[in-house]
């Protein structure tokens, strides 16, 4: 275990649905992270916190609306997904913002969008 | 052109075998370059770190040129669960952690 836990692991939603997932760190970091991976291409940053502070929206559309209420805990809120957002959302976390820090990942959600 | 370009592959080698994969990054200012495995429908694992002198773990060995802007990352003996999808990534200022798509590694008994 990395010590980045997700829930759900899976999840299927309408496009009208309200839903969440959740991301829980044990490793005392202070920065965490959102990545979207979709199928044959590259993991995609969505946002970036640090110390709960917002410090990158990487132009993600505003359905996806993230909360950081602690340097624990970090969230990612879903409302009126296109089919499109079908993919593997994925949280991770580092010691601080640093670029040679490690990314430590959690196991991920696998969102389909019906 | 991709930030960070990989070869999908798949690579199928025998076990035993040494196989190598490259990875190229278009931003020279990229700080620090990374190798990740992912295993399927798993998430990415850090792998090791890439560092311009080299570096060695077992029977992995990671290499930066900057001069030709790539990494590669060299797997000698391979085992059956070397099996996997290898990330690299480059990062330029404080977190931007850009991923290539990852090369497909398979190795057949």
């Amino acid at each position: 275990e990395t010590g980045v836990t997700q829930t759900p692991r899976h999840l299927v939603m309408g496009m009208t649905n309200k839903k969440s997932l959740k991301c829980e760190q044990h490793l005392g970091h202070n920065a965490m992270y959102w990545y979207k991976q979709s199928a044959k291409k590259p993991l995609e940053l969505m946002f970036v916190y640090n110390f709960k502070e917002q410090t990158e929206n990487n132009s993600v559309p505003s359905r996806f609306s993230p909360e950081c209420p602690n340097s624990s805990h970090l969230f990612l809120h879903l409302h009126t997904l296109q089919p499109e957002d079908s993919a593997l959302y994925l949280c991770a976390s580092s010691q601080e913002l640093n670029p040679n820090e490690k990314l430590f990942f959690g196991s991920g959600t696998q969102l389909s969008v019906l | 052109r991709k930030e960070v370009e990989q070869d999908p592959g798949p690579f199928n080698v025998p076990e035993g075998a040494t196989v190598a994969f490259n990875c190229t990054y278009s931003n020279s200012a990229s700080q620090s370059f990374f190798w990740y495995r992912q295993d399927c429908r798993k998430e990415p694992k850090l792998l090791m770190s890439v560092y311009s002198s080299g570096n060695e773990d077992g029977r992995f060995t990671a290499q930066l040129n900057r001069a030709s802007q790539y990494i590669s990352l060299l797997i000698r003996d391979s085992k059956l669960s070397d099996s996997a999808t290898y990330l690299c990534a480059a990062i330029s200022g404080t977190y931007k952690y850009i991923f290539g798509t990852g090369t497909r590694l398979k190795v057949l008994a």
